[in-house]
């Protein structure tokens, strides 16, 4: 069975600076998808940012950076220029190539300091 | 489009009641999925549905039963409430399986 590791149970980072957040993985597919979910205390989860198995190149959305190490089976997400609003709990999530059920990490607090 | 609204957001229930938390979506999305969250834990899938008219088990079924009433609706009923499922709730939904959307969650107490 996959499973999902994160194992920063909390991480701070100053305003204005760059936070690294790790997950590592576990699986013998070759073909998947990976995933970081925000959860702000709203509770909402929100999407992040995706990243294909197949593809090398990371993925990247704004401030929002992967480093996806297949080999290494690490998925790690950059956070730059840190705002407050980042502020949340981030989960690493998997999920099969054709299947249908995501597998989530158990979290790390990401807290923002003014 | 409201997205994936979901009902209660909070619930008490005593140990031996029932009842079944609700879920909608407006996006026309074909698949629909039940989560818990527990302290400590990500998202644990309870069932999921990945059309109208099917259910499939997932990590952790037992306790709770599900309907697709239709393609708009996926309901969770927990027959006999017991304080291990006392959690959050989450109920997603997705047209592609690598983008799920989710609701803003159920609160629920099992004393």
């Amino acid at each position: 069975a996959q499973t999902v590791t994160q194992s920063q149970p909390e991480m701070s980072v100053q305003e204005a600076e760059t936070v690294t957040l790790s997950c590592t993985y576990d699986t013998s597919e070759s073909d998947y998808y990976l995933f970081w979910y925000k959860q702000p205390p709203s509770r909402q989860m929100i999407l992040v940012i995706r990243q294909e198995a197949y593809k090398q190149q990371n993925a990247t959305e704004n401030r929002f950076s992967v480093n996806f190490q297949k080999a290494a089976k690490s998925f790690s997400l950059k956070i730059s220029d840190s705002q407050l609003g980042d502020a949340a709990m981030y989960f690493c999530a998997y999920l099969m190539e054709y299947g249908n059920k995501l597998v989530f990490g158990a979290g790390t607090i990401l807290r923002v300091k003014s | 489009n409201a997205g994936v609204t979901q009902t209660p957001k909070f619930q008490v229930l005593k140990t031996g009641q029932s009842m079944t938390l609700q879920c909608a979506q407006d996006m026309n999305h074909n698949s629909m999925y039940w989560y818990r969250q527990d302290p400590g834990m990500g998202l644990r899938l309870i069932y999921y549905s990945a059309s109208e008219g099917t259910t499939d088990k997932g990590e952790v079924p037992n306790g709770y039963n599900v309907s697709r009433l239709n393609k708009r609706e996926f309901s969770l009923r927990l027959e006999s409430a017991a304080p291990s499922q006392t959690s959050v709730y989450f109920c997603a939904s997705s047209m592609t399986r690598y983008e799920q959307y989710f609701g803003p969650g159920t609160r629920l107490t099992v004393t």
